[in-house]
């Protein structure tokens, strides 16, 4: 079946743009995470969401980094007035809550110039 | 999260077995040996977990100790498309971010 999707697979804007990255989930998979990745860096955790319940974003690293996920499948991250050390990659995984073997999309590439 | 200790990088043969040692001396009852990779520019894969008893997949085997304080991740035939950085992560199941450390990059050559 099919895996989890993002889109864009990369982005380049402009610094103190808006941007929003979207995750397509593994269907049925009730828990989504959102990471990021700079260049040679391990995993930095930012939110997670867990069917209808409030989602956990202690990793989000300011206000301007917000998340949504409609229906319970589809997520946005959100970054407003982007910087320079934003640029990453964003990664989004999936799992199925009582296995929670956690299954990664391909990433978007972020690059605030 | 127990922390996990894992050797820089390692090379092996195309078509020889690749085995990928983890140490996770202070790892508690309830968490789960998981293993992913990296290639590069891609999104981490998940290859294999287990909790105490040794797993196989269609990808790797995973032999854990019985004391359970390191494992081993075996790729039984190792291709070129093997090369990668290997992560060894031991979280407990259910509702928790991934924590990976430096991995092991595997270098497989011809």
């Amino acid at each position: 079946g099919a895996g989890v999707s993002q889109s864009p697979s990369n982005k380049v804007t402009e610094k103190g743009k808006d941007v929003e990255l979207r995750c397509d989930p593994i269907s049925g998979h009730t828990a989504l995470y959102w990471y990021r990745q700079s260049l040679g860096q391990g995993l930095e955790f930012l939110i997670y969401f867990q069917g209808n319940s409030a989602p956990d974003k202690s990793g989000l690293p300011s206000d301007r980094f917000s998340a949504e996920r409609t229906g319970g499948s589809v997520s946005t991250l959100t970054i407003q007035r982007t910087q320079q050390e934003d640029s990453a990659v964003y990664l989004c995984a999936s799992s199925n809550y009582h296995t929670d073997t956690q299954y990664f999309g391909p990433g978007t590439r972020l690059t605030v110039l | 999260d127990a922390k996990t200790t894992q050797p820089t990088s390692m090379d092996c043969a195309e078509g020889r077995a690749a085995n990928l040692p983890c140490n996770h001396s202070t790892i508690s009852g309830n968490e789960y040996v998981y293993w992913y990779r990296q290639i590069h520019s891609q999104g981490p894969q998940y290859i294999i977990h287990g909790l105490k008893n040794n797993e196989t997949n269609e990808m790797a085997s995973l032999i854990i100790t019985e004391d359970r304080k390191s494992s081993t991740l075996i790729l039984p035939h190792a291709t070129l498309r093997d090369t990668a950085v290997y992560y060894c992560i031991v979280k407990r199941n259910a509702g928790n971010m991934l924590t990976f450390g430096g991995g092991t990059r595997l270098m497989v050559k011809p």
